[in-house]
């Protein structure tokens, strides 16, 4: 079955760090791979968006990789803040791309 | 983007009871879901609502347990049925728009306690 995992370890790094996430997939070949950041009490909130054709994408501080052969995904964020604690989803479309299946989500936790 | 509401926001109920969710949206959408978090847990798609018809459930929800309206493109509810302990959980409301079906734009949630 289609299974997505992330590490359910929380990551805890130090303010100006760069944080990795990852996503590994297997019994799947997606064609669009979604992250998302979810803070306590609220709903996800999506993020990026990376097409199985595309290697790399980015937005102001965050970039995402998408290697189809390795089945996985990194998530990174450079110059870190405290802001940037919350819990990170990775999503894959299925279905004829109208559902996601998410992974269960790797807590970041920026140290000052 | 898109801004969607949930009501309640969160609720205690006795097992054996049904609650209904409500999730509005401020425009028109083309895809409304439900899915279920529980604690810990990765979200988990219930159904896809469908306007003006059925909605279209996932392995392992049915529609007797967790009926589904969607009467127009703003507004769906979901309802949990004769409540166990094990329903206790995140409900949330996503929704999609037409031409980018890909990214999803989820409600607050509304936590629901069953004892």
């Amino acid at each position: 079955s289609q299974k997505i995992e992330q590490n359910s370890e929380a990551l805890n790094i130090q303010e100006g760090k760069t944080a990795t996430l990852t996503c590994n997939y297997t019994n799947y070949s997606p064609a669009y791979l979604q992250w998302y950041r979810q803070d306590p009490g609220r709903g996800p909130v999506f993020l990026l968006l990376i097409r199985e054709n595309e290697k790399e994408k980015r937005k102001e501080r965050l970039k995402v990789t998408f290697d189809t052969t390795l089945k996985q995904s990194l998530f990174h964020i450079t110059a870190s803040q405290p802001a940037d604690s919350a819990t990170y989803l990775c999503a894959l479309l299925s279905g004829g791309y109208n559902k996601l299946i998410f992974g269960a989500g790797t807590r970041l936790a920026v140290h000052p | 983007s898109a801004v969607i509401s949930q009501k309640p926001s969160r609720d205690i109920c006795q097992r054996g009871t049904s609650l209904t969710i409500q999730c509005q949206v401020d425009s028109q959408v083309t895809m409304m879901f439900w899915y279920r978090q529980q604690p810990g847990q990765s979200l988990t798609l219930i159904a896809t609502a469908n306007q003006g018809s059925e909605a279209t459930y996932e392995s392992g929800f049915v529609i007797d347990k967790f009926p589904i309206s969607r009467p127009n493109l703003t507004f769906s509810t979901l309802t949990v049925s004769n409540m166990s302990p094990e329903d206790s959980s995140i409900y949330l409301c996503s929704v999609s728009r037409q031409g980018n079906v890909y990214e999803q734009y989820f409600g607050p949630g509304t936590r629901l306690t069953v004892t």
